[in-house]
């Protein structure tokens, strides 16, 4: 069982179109994340919700947009694509107080 | 502000040679320290932490100790295998506390073990 898991893995778009991608977490933890990977495998938080509430947005601009349905599920709807837009988002979570964040394997964005 | 500074790679190791991946960070306060792992086609792993100066965090052969008078935690371990090769990142945790799960980057390290 994978216990962080995004859909889809790949996504290749258009600019201006919309698109979502999806996170699930089965490790029964209180926070999840979204991280953005640039072509140069530079690492940058976007979104955190904890237990559905948004506690952390990283000055993303408002064509991100989290959606929260319940603990389990962080997703990420993107309008308007943009070619900056293209890279990879990974999903995370953690327990309060533990310090260590569980990744998934990530969804590889492509906007042509 | 926080970063996290990594040396440039990709490192190229033989097999069984001592792998060192320098990391220093500029953080306020005192920040909990990471590294994380991303083998191909996968998420980042933790590897191992440390929350306070002169802790030392270790895991499957890897060590890296907090040094806090030379704001660094460098990556080290003393014979690497094929299946080390990997992307290396060293992070900091901004709240201090290892809690928040905001974690600060560095640019990662490519290594590639050869047989």
């Amino acid at each position: 069982d994978t216990a962080v898991s995004q859909t889809p893995k790949y996504l290749v778009t258009q600019m201006g179109n919309d698109k979502s991608i999806k996170c699930e977490q089965n490790l029964g933890h209180d926070t999840m994340y979204w991280y953005k990977q640039d072509s140069k495998k530079f690492l940058k938080i976007m979104f955190s919700y904890n237990n559905k509430e948004l506690i952390i947005n990283e000055t993303v601009p408002n064509r991100f947009s989290p959606k929260s349905p319940d603990k389990a599920h962080l997703n990420l709807h993107i309008n308007s694509l943009e070619l900056g837009d293209s890279a990879v988002y990974f999903c995370a979570s953690s327990r309060p107080q533990h310090g260590e964040l569980f990744f998934g394997e990530g969804s590889r964005l492509t906007v042509l | 502000g926080n970063s996290v500074t990594q040396m440039e790679g990709p490192v190229t190791l033989s097999e069984e040679a001592f792998l060192t991946i320098n990391c220093t960070y500029t953080a306020t306060g005192y920040p909990s320290l990471f590294w994380y792992v991303q083998y191909p086609g996968e998420g980042l792993q933790l590897l191992l932490k440390a929350t306070k100066a002169d802790d030392k965090g270790s895991n499957k052969g890897f060590e890296a100790t907090y040094r806090k008078e030379t704001t660094s935690f460098h990556l080290e371990k003393g014979s690497v295998q094929v299946s080390d090769s990997a992307v290396y990142f060293c992070a900091l945790d901004t709240d201090g506390s290892g809690n928040t799960g905001k974690l600060i980057f560095g640019q990662g390290t490519t290594l590639q073990v050869k047989p």
